[in-house]
């Protein structure tokens, strides 16, 4: 099975200020890995996503993620964030391998961007 | 840009009731799945189809929910009886591939059972 851990509930940071967001995964087989972001009574939206190849993975609205896989992480960063970047963000895994199988989320962690 | 549909936005129920909620998938996405997300939580998988058949329901609570895609378009997740801790966002996505690209998640339902 697989599970993910984020290690920040909540990340307050100032507008123009770069960002990091952690998380880890534990898995016995090899994953994909993503991010989604979600704003307040919304679904969730893909912002960027590994699945093979270049560790560094750009995505949409200026994030980027590294997948590490021998910490097992797949960090998010962004060099310079908005206030309107404030939302919750969600790390998720599913296992490479065939048939049927599920996504898994982290408990997320809430991006707080001040003036 | 295609979207997963779902309705309604927000339900208010009492305990007791019950509720359903609908999804209409992005067209030709033959793998459509719900989620449960409480509040201050990550989503967790309730079910998930391919096609019209069930390839996992492992986390439903079947005593009081049931979820079906006659015709492996829509899906219609029910609720009876609701319970104070069914309260949370109901979230549909669908996917291709069976999930490996990403899937695309609706709008979801915020139901509140007083």
């Amino acid at each position: 099975a697989q599970s993910v851990t984020q290690l920040d509930s909540q990340v307050p940071v100032f507008e123009e200020a770069p960002v990091e967001l952690r998380c880890n995964y534990s898995s016995s087989v090899s994953v994909y890995l993503f991010w989604y972001v979600q704003y307040p009574n919304q679904g969730l939206q893909l912002l960027l996503k590994y699945l093979s190849g270049s560790t560094l993975v750009k995505g949409i609205n200026g994030f980027e993620a590294e997948f590490n896989k021998s910490q097992t992480s797949f960090h998010l960063r962004k060099p310079s964030v908005h206030i309107s970047d404030t939302a919750e963000y969600f790390c998720a895994v599913t296992p490479l391998r065939t048939g049927f199988q599920k996504l898994v989320f982290g408990t997320g962690t809430r991006l707080l961007v001040s003036p | 840009e295609a979207e997963v549909a779902q309705s309604p936005r927000y339900k208010i129920t009492e305990k007791s009731q019950a509720v359903a909620f609908w999804c209409d998938p992005i067209s030709g996405h033959a793998t459509l799945y719900w989620y449960r997300q409480i509040l201050g939580q990550g989503p967790e998988l309730l079910v998930q189809f391919q096609d019209e058949s069930v390839v996992d329901d492992s986390q439903l609570p079947k005593d009081r929910f049931s979820a079906e895609r006659l015709k492996g378009v829509d899906s219609t997740l029910k609720i009876q009886p609701a319970e104070l801790g069914d309260s949370a966002m109901y979230l549909c996505a669908s996917s291709l591939h069976q999930g490996r690209n990403g899937y695309t998640f609706g709008s979801g339902t915020r139901l509140t059972v007083v």
